[in-house]
């Protein structure tokens, strides 16, 4: 089945650094979306993508859609203390509804100040 | 804030007991979708309903059911509980259940089996 595979599973950066995140699949994904999710809350979208080669930020984020449609990145630079959380990529599954998301396992960030 | 309610916030309960979970979606928004989050298995979805209706179904067990009543709030039903259902249970809605409806998850409900 379609499955999501999110690398590194953890990061430890220094406040200032900048951050680079990915996400594969062997299945082919109509649209990537960026969550983030802080401790004892839900999931929240960081940014969509529909378009294969689709560059979109949001501040300090920006995240590409691959030309292959397998594969997306999350770009955060100069990182802060709030940016501490877990990132998750999602795409809905194919034959599904837009929400029947498949979520990769994550992405740790720890902050240093 | 997301707009999304879930109560409980935290549910401890005993093997094979029966809980409901609450969520209520953000004003407007006719889809409702319920996902479990685990160590070992991650963000995975259950199920969707769209405007009382069930949409899809995901990975959701025989022994869980969910509803979506007419005021669009719905319940997610856990019955014979098993210890390996500890998990968080996340409720989320949308506009529609189509292409570029972004989904807005609530805090989520914390379930303990004993």
């Amino acid at each position: 089945g379609q499955q999501l595979n999110q690398s590194p599973q953890s990061m430890f950066i220094q406040e200032g650094e900048d951050v680079s995140m990915n996400c594969t699949s062997s299945s082919i994904f109509n649209t990537w979306l960026w969550y983030k999710q802080d401790p004892g809350e839900g999931p929240v979208l960081l940014i969509a993508l529909y378009k294969a080669g689709e560059l979109t930020s949001n501040g300090r984020l920006t995240a590409q859609f691959g030309i292959t449609r397998k594969d997306s990145f999350l770009n955060i630079s100069a990182s802060i203390p709030s940016d501490v959380g877990i990132y998750f990529c999602a795409g809905p599954v194919i034959g599904g509804s837009q929400g029947n998301l498949i979520f990769g396992k994550g992405t740790k960030l720890s902050v240093k100040p | 804030d997301s707009g999304v309610t879930q109560t409980p916030k935290h549910l401890i309960t005993a093997t094979g007991q029966r809980v409901t979970l609450r969520c209520s979606p953000r004003s407007g928004d006719l889809s409702v979708y319920w996902y479990q989050q685990s160590l070992d298995q991650g963000l995975q979805f259950l199920i969707q309903y769209y405007n009382g209706e069930e949409r899809a179904k995901g990975n959701i067990l025989e022994r869980f059911s969910a509803q979506q009543f007419p005021d669009l709030h719905s319940e997610l039903n856990l019955s014979s509980l098993e210890l390996g259902d500890s998990a968080l249970y996340f409720c989320a809605s949308s506009p529609g259940g189509g292409p570029g409806s972004p989904l807005h998850f609530g805090n989520g409900t914390r379930l303990t089996v004993t």
